[in-house]
């Protein structure tokens, strides 16, 4: 079965640029979840989507916005890109069927360079 | 203070060691724990999830939970260098949407 995909898989951008990331999802999984890592750190949580819906969000400015698709993938749109938002960005897919506990899997994530 | 501690590393031991991996966290409310494996520029992969306190084992790895003190431990019996990579502790509250990553201890296992 086909894990968690991302695309791109690297992108390079300036700064005041405007970024699109797109996730796909474990087939049966409702539940979308995006993080950033930045070099030498763990994940950081930005956004949890389910059934369309916003369910959680981390403390990121409003830069960051997300949206979830009715085939359950969803896109991470990040505005006005400045240099600290250079990372690693994960996707995490989970069921959503049994609450807000559900295991999550990982994506390869896509690797966002800032310039 | 981080809501959850790890010691960076990095760490290099020799193949056949026994690994201890650990965390230290701050919220007692946190229910769920997970150990994460994660390979140079790639996705984080599952390794463990435990909700209670105590030992759970799988092959080569068991976790370890202590609520009382709020220690979480990964343990590597028989080391091998594809164990080679970086080791995410992570715990989540129940009813919350969000995983808390501790920053990741990178761990090399010498042939």
């Amino acid at each position: 079965d086909a894990g968690v995909t991302q695309s791109p898989t690297h992108l390079i951008k300036t700064r005041g640029q405007q970024v699109t990331l797109r996730c796909s999802p474990i087939s049966g999984h409702k539940s979308v979840s995006w993080y950033q890592q930045v070099l030498g750190q763990g994940p950081q949580f930005i956004f949890q989507y389910y059934e369309k819906e916003e369910r959680g969000r981390g403390n990121f400015p409003d830069r960051f916005s997300a949206r979830q698709f009715p085939n359950y993938s969803s896109e991470l749109n990040v505005n006005a890109l400045l240099l600290g938002d250079s990372a690693l960005y994960l996707c995490a897919s989970s069921s959503g069927t049994s609450g807000y506990t559900d295991t999550q899997y990982f994506g390869p994530g896509t690797r966002l360079t800032v310039l | 203070q981080k809501e959850v501690e790890q010691d960076p590393g990095p760490l290099s031991v020799p193949e056949g060691a026994i690994v201890s991996l650990n965390c230290t966290y701050s919220n007692s409310a946190f229910q769920y724990f997970m150990w994460y494996r994660q390979y140079s520029r790639k996705g984080p992969e599952l390794l463990m999830y435990t909700y209670s306190s105590g030992n759970k084992e799988d092959g080569r790895f068991t976790a370890q939970v202590d609520k009382s003190s709020k220690y979480i431990s990964l343990f590597i019996r028989d080391s091998q260098p594809s164990d080679s990579a970086t080791y995410l502790c992570a715990t989540i509250i129940q009813g919350a949407q969000k995983l808390v990553f501790g920053q990741g201890t990178r761990l090399t296992i010498n042939p």
